[in-house]
């Protein structure tokens, strides 16, 4: 079945770098472009970063732009979030999301998402 | 950049009856480019609403999207349990840029 499955969270001191992964199975990751959305304890989603289907375009959330980067590898159906810098504020469950893309003008949004991975930034 | 912001922040209502989210811009935004998504605790978002009004696949017909240029809205019909649940609205705008709102949470009365 169509699945995401993020990985690589943790607790992290202020500062420091961390790494998040996020595996697709069930349908042709190299077709999608991918987002990454976080949600901080008791919060609401915020959107942090997309990536073209092709990694040929990023764009990043000012709250993150310069610290973190996001990228793919196709040939291993993975989506990748590098996070340096990091800050309490940064603290947050990441979702990794396939984006369905504009279509006849109209845009599809984001259909399928992963159940998460918890980054934890405390000295 | 535009802000969303959804209201009421909290919806207590009961099984059956109706309930209508808002999703209010900062700035006029293209219909084609508005989003809903329901969010249950301990769950991944799930996608609802796009293009304003066009039900995703597999939504039940009991969720419409209506709205334009700033103002938008989420109407369930007739509430079933599984409805309870915090709503998102989401546009798309340029850069690009991936907008949500603040939520509203649609809880048993």
């Amino acid at each position: 079945q169509v699945q995401l499955v993020e990985s690589g969270g943790g607790v992290v001191q202020p500062g420091r770098s961390l790494r998040l992964s996020c595996v697709a199975s069930g349908f042709t990751f190299s077709n999608y472009g991918m987002h990454w959305v976080r949600q901080a304890p008791g919060k609401g989603l915020e959107w942090e970063a997309v990536i073209w289907y092709d990694g040929s375009n990023k764009y990043y959330a000012d709250s993150v732009k310069g610290r973190f980067t996001i990228s793919r590898d196709n040939s291993k159906n993975t989506l990748y979030l590098q996070m340096n810098s990091l800050r309490a504020e940064d603290t947050a469950v990441y979702y990794c999301a396939r984006d369905l893309g504009i279509v006849a003008n109209y845009y599809q949004g984001m259909d399928v998402w992963g159940q998460g991975t918890t980054v934890t930034v405390s000295s | 950049e535009t802000v969303l912001t959804q209201s009421p922040g909290s919806l207590s209502l009961s099984p059956g009856e109706r309930a209508t989210l808002s999703c209010r811009a900062s700035q006029s935004v293209s219909s084609n480019y508005l989003a809903w998504y329901q969010q249950k605790p301990g769950q991944a978002p799930r996608l609802l609403i796009y293009g304003a009004s066009s039900r995703a696949t597999g939504i039940p017909d009991r969720f419409s999207g209506s709205g334009s240029g700033t103002d938008f809205t989420l109407t369930i019909s007739r509430l079933e349990p599984e409805d309870f649940a915090v709503y998102y609205c989401q546009q798309y705008g340029t850069s690009p840029m991936y907008t949500f709102g603040q939520g509203t949470k649609v809880e048993v009365k």
